[in-house]
């Protein structure tokens, strides 16, 4: 199975801050890689797919890179709405894997 | 739009079945793989099982492998999960989820979930 490493676990960030999440595979899995968003009690939101296209509707301050083993999920400019749970999630192969989450958390 | 609505979620005993349903409206339902995808409380998001467009394909985690089985019925827009030797670790809320058209596009939508407690 491939094991997806995200990194940090939790950050604390300002309204207006950078923030960049990175997420690591256990083995290559070219661009097949997703970003979800979960706010506390909601469901999870597609962002991104192809590790760096945004679904429709998803602001363009949000940004990904990456490909092989190494990916990122960028805020530009952290807005008081993105404050949520990350979790990036690799469908290269089954099963699919998701990294364990990086909690966003106002400073 | 695409509506994923889960239902059939609750309070099962240690060992006891449940068939967790998920309603499709919005696009074309034999188009596209579906998935099923938990998470218990407090905890991060588990792939449970998907299925191909046509039913034919199924994967399933090796943590419910044996004991879950995923179908579909394209005529009724619908998703199934039937969950047979409950235990304790399958507690949590189950997502229904819109793959794409192919086993390697990603997760578009997602429902609302539905809850299985397994509890004596």
């Amino acid at each position: 199975d491939i094991q997806m490493t995200q990194s940090p676990s939790s950050l604390s960030a300002s309204v207006g801050d950078r923030v960049t999440i990175t997420c690591r595979a256990s083995q290559v899995i070219s661009n097949y890689l997703a970003w979800f968003q979960q706010k506390p009690g909601k469901a999870p939101k597609s962002l991104i797919y192809a590790a760096s296209t945004l679904q429709s509707g998803v602001p363009s301050r949000f940004s990904g890179s990456g490909s092989g083993t190494d990916f990122t999920l960028t805020i530009s400019s952290l807005q008081p709405e993105d404050f949520a749970t990350y979790y990036c999630q690799q469908y290269n192969s089954y099963p699919r894997t998701f990294g364990q989450g990086t909690m966003v958390e106002i400073k | 739009q695409v509506q994923l609505v889960e239902s059939g979620g609750g309070l099962v005993k240690p060992g006891g079945s449940l068939r967790l349903s998920c309603a499709a409206s919005g696009f074309t339902f034999s188009d596209y793989y579906m998935s099923w995808i938990r998470q218990a409380p407090g905890k991060g998001l588990e792939w449970v099982s998907s299925i191909s467009s046509g039913g034919s394909t199924r994967y399933y985690a090796d943590s419910v492998r044996g004991r879950f089985t995923i179908s579909r019925d394209n005529a009724k827009n619908s998703l199934y999960l039937q969950m047979n030797s409950l235990g304790a670790e399958d507690t949590a809320l189950y997502y229904c989820v819109k793959d794409g058209r192919s086993a390697t596009t990603s997760i578009r939508d997602w429902g609302q979930g539905t809850l299985v407690t397994v509890s004596s």
